[in-house]
């Protein structure tokens, strides 16, 4: 069965610092989501990681993916307050059917 | 364009009542799913389609019912409401290949159950 896990799961920085967002995976996988939630709203993607190696960057956020080791990282460069928000990995389970399995989700929390 | 659109938003219900919640996608996708969030807990997935008139039971089934008659209509059932069951509901839809793989949720409903 597979299990996804996040860390931290709250977080709070100061502006202008960097940071990451470590996600684990308990079985292979090859394909890995970011969301981003704001309170009350709907989840927005924010990246798709289909291969090992894959990196992927927008703005202040980057994210990549490590298949071997089961691993995917969020950094965020020189963070703002606009960051602030509910993060969430998902993995693909791989048996058909694009299903996903979330993990916890990381509150992050950016003070001026 | 739409995209997913949830009905209704939010819904009150007295425990043993029942109710559906209508998800609606107009992006001809064939893979349609039904998640609740749970505080700290992330998504879990409830039941799942592949395709109209097909439907499968995701992680945390029991008490839901599902139907896809329509392509692009996902119906989750709740016959006899539970307290357990309050939660906030999403739909996701995907389109379906390897590398279609971007999922589009709706704007979730928030179900409270007194």
């Amino acid at each position: 069965e597979l299990k996804v896990e996040q860390n931290p799961l709250f977080l709070s920085m100061q502006e202008g610092k960097n940071y990451t967002i470590y996600c684990n995976y308990s079985t292979t996988s090859d394909r890995l989501y970011w969301y981003r939630q704001d309170p009350g709203k709907s989840l927005e993607s924010l990246f798709v990681l289909l291969s090992n190696g894959a990196v992927k960057q927008e703005g202040r956020l980057m994210a990549s993916l490590d298949t071997k080791a089961r691993l995917s990282t969020l950094h965020i460069t020189a963070a703002v307050h606009d960051l602030s928000a509910t993060y969430f990995c998902a993995v693909d389970d791989s048996q058909g059917a694009q299903k996903l399995v979330f993990g916890q989700g990381t509150r992050l929390t950016i003070n001026p | 364009n739409a995209g997913v659109t949830q009905t209704p938003k939010f819904r009150v219900l007295k425990t043993g009542q029942s109710m559906t919640l209508l998800c609606a996608q107009d992006m001809n996708h064939e893979y349609m799913y039904w998640y609740r969030q749970d505080p700290g807990m992330g998504l879990r997935l409830i039941h799942y389609s592949v395709g109209e008139g097909t439907t499968a039971k995701g992680e945390v089934p029991d008490g839901y019912n599902v139907s896809r008659l329509k392509k692009q209509n996902f119906l989750l059932g709740l016959e006899s409401a539970a307290p357990s069951q309050t939660s906030v509901y999403f739909c996701a839809s995907i389109s379906g290949g390897f590398m279609n793989t971007e999922a589009f949720f709706g704007q979730g409903t928030r179900l409270t159950v007194v």
